[in-house]
């Protein structure tokens, strides 16, 4: 089955250093990758659709300078936390998906904690 | 605009049990209906998926039923079991590379 790993699973970085997450599909090639951000005891919240050799589209609200997101291979994407503060401790979450209707598949999220 | 309506939010359910969780959506280009389970600390991992042009699908204990002409689905979990106990998402698609309209999640606790 499609397997995407998602590294690292859990950080912490003090406030105004740059985390780096890593997403990998692999087992197939993924034009597209999704980020997401789950708060506590909520439902997934939708941050970017990143796309191989372009450029990512971001959702309404989400800062493009503080969440960096490159998806330069299609078995790649990272999403960088710049300038972290506390506030933007969350749970990070990749999915890809090998095609329509196949299913997304998501990656096993990242615990980021900012001190 | 919540797209993906799901209820309930939390549920008890004993052990052996039937846990029905239920989802309404609005848009009817979504043409892709999957379920996912996700346990604490993890990301959710598909579970079962139904396209409208089917009214039911089952594997294993997990059923989705499927009602087209209401815009609504159901996912019900038989015989279920402590093991069960996690956060259910419904989620709905249309179609490309779009994303996942995910319903707001329903914690589902089995007790034996």
């Amino acid at each position: 089955g499609a397997v995407v790993s998602q590294h690292p699973s859990r950080v912490i970085c003090k406030s105004g250093t740059s985390v780096k997450i890593e997403c990998r599909s692999l087992d197939f090639q993924a034009t597209t990758m999704f980020w997401y951000r789950q708060f506590p005891k909520q439902s997934l919240m939708l941050m970017a659709t990143s796309n191989e050799g372009s450029k990512a589209t971001y959702e309404q609200g989400v800062e493009k300078d503080k969440f960096l997101i490159n998806h330069a291979s299609l078995t790649l994407s990272t999403l960088t936390v710049t300038s972290a503060h506390p506030e933007d401790s969350s749970f990070y979450i990749c999915s890809a998906s090998q095609g329509a209707y196949y299913g997304y598949t998501f990656g096993s999220g990242t615990r980021l904690t900012v001190v | 605009q919540q797209q993906v309506k799901q209820s309930p939010q939390s549920l008890i359910v004993q052990k052996g049990g039937i846990s029905i969780i239920n989802c309404a959506y609005e848009n009817t280009a979504f043409d892709y209906f999957p379920w996912y389970q996700q346990f604490p600390g993890k990301g959710p991992a598909l579970l079962i998926a139904i396209r409208p042009d089917v009214s039911e699908k089952k594997e294993g204990r997990f059923t989705i039923s499927f009602n087209k002409s209401a815009k609504q689905f159901s996912l019900h979990i038989m015989d279920s079991q402590p093991g069960d106990s996690a956060t259910y998402f419904c989620a709905a698609y249309h179609g490309g590379n779009t994303p996942l309209v995910f319903g707001k999640g329903t914690r589902l606790s089995v007790i034996a």
